[in-house]
C-alpha cells in the first residue's frame, strides 16, 4: 500500500545530540502525526499536527507541518538514550478522514 | 486510564489453522482500527469500524481475513487456513471518533505461523 517517505532509515547518535528527521509525500495532506514505537510495543503518538505551517512542541521534541501540506519535520533536542526506538510519520490525505498513511520509519540508535 | 488492550500478546500457529485476534478498544471510543506490521516495515492498514459497523474492509489482504465489533467495543479479527505470509505483527488502534485524527494503539499481538 501506499508509504511516505521517510528519512533517514536510521542513525546513530551520541547522546546530547539533536535529532531531526523528516518525511514527504507526493501528494497533500491534512494532518501529520509523529509516533514512536519501541520494542514489542505499539506505536505512542508524540505530537499531532492540523495546519499548514503548524509548529507544536512536546518536551524535548518539535514537529513542523510544512508550509505545502506535503512533509513535516521531527526534532529531538539533546538526546537521551531512552530516545531509542523507531520513529514513524503518519498522516490523513485531502480527502481522507480516518485512514492513515504511514512512513517507513526512522530507527534511531543513541550512543552513550 | 486503560488504553487500547490487545490479546494474545503473542501467538504461534500451524499453516493452516484459523486464529483470532482481541483488542479492547478505550471506553468510549467509537472508531476502531486493524493494523498490520511485518518486521522491519511500516503499518499497513487493514480495516476501520465505526461503532459495529466496518465502512471500509479495503485493506484485508484476502478473504481469508475477516472482523467483527460487537456493542461498539471488542473487536476480533480472524484469519482462516492461516499461511506463513501472515506472520506479523497486527496492531488495534482507537480513536474517539473517526473525524479525530489522534488514533492510541494497543500493545499488539505477534502472530506466528510456522
Amino acid at each position: 500500500g501506499q508509504q511516505l517517505n521517510q528519512s533517514p532509515q536510521s542513525m546513530f547518535i551520541q547522546e546530547g545530540e539533536d535529532v531531526s528527521m523528516n518525511c514527504t509525500s507526493s501528494s497533500i495532506f491534512n494532518t501529520w502525526l509523529w509516533y514512536k514505537q519501541d520494542p514489542g510495543e505499539g506505536p505512542v503518538l508524540l505530537i499531532a499536527l492540523y495546519k499548514a505551517g503548524e509548529l507544536t512542541s512536546n518536551g524535548r521534541l518539535t514537529a513542523q507541518f510544512g508550509i505545502t501540506r506535503k512533509d513535516s519535520f521531527l526534532n529531538i533536542s539533546a538526546s537521551i538514550p531512552s530516545d531509542v526506538g523507531i520513529y514513524f510519520c503518519a498522516g490523513t490525505p485531502r480527502g481522507g478522514t480516518y485512514k492513515y498513511i504511514f512512513g517507513t520509519g526512522t530507527r534511531l540508535k543513541v550512543l552513550a | 486510564g486503560a488504553g487500547v488492550s490487545q490479546s494474545p500478546s503473542n501467538k504461534v500457529t500451524e499453516k493452516g489453522k484459523d486464529v483470532e485476534l482481541r483488542c479492547d478498544p478505550i471506553s468510549g471510543h467509537t472508531a476502531l482500527y486493524w493494523y498490520r506490521q511485518s518486521l522491519g516495515q511500516g503499518l499497513e492498514f487493514l480495516i476501520y469500524f465505526q461503532g459495529n459497523s466496518a465502512p471500509d474492509k479495503s485493506g484485508l489482504p484476502s478473504d481469508r481475513f475477516s472482523a467483527e465489533r460487537t456493542g461498539g467495543s471488542v473487536s476480533t479479527l480472524t484469519i482462516q487456513r492461516t499461511q506463513q505470509e501472515d506472520s506479523a505483527v497486527y496492531l488495534c488502534a482507537s480513536s474517539l471518533r473517526d473525524t479525530l485524527y489522534e488514533q492510541y494503539f494497543g500493545p499488539g499481538t505477534r502472530l506466528t505461523v510456522t
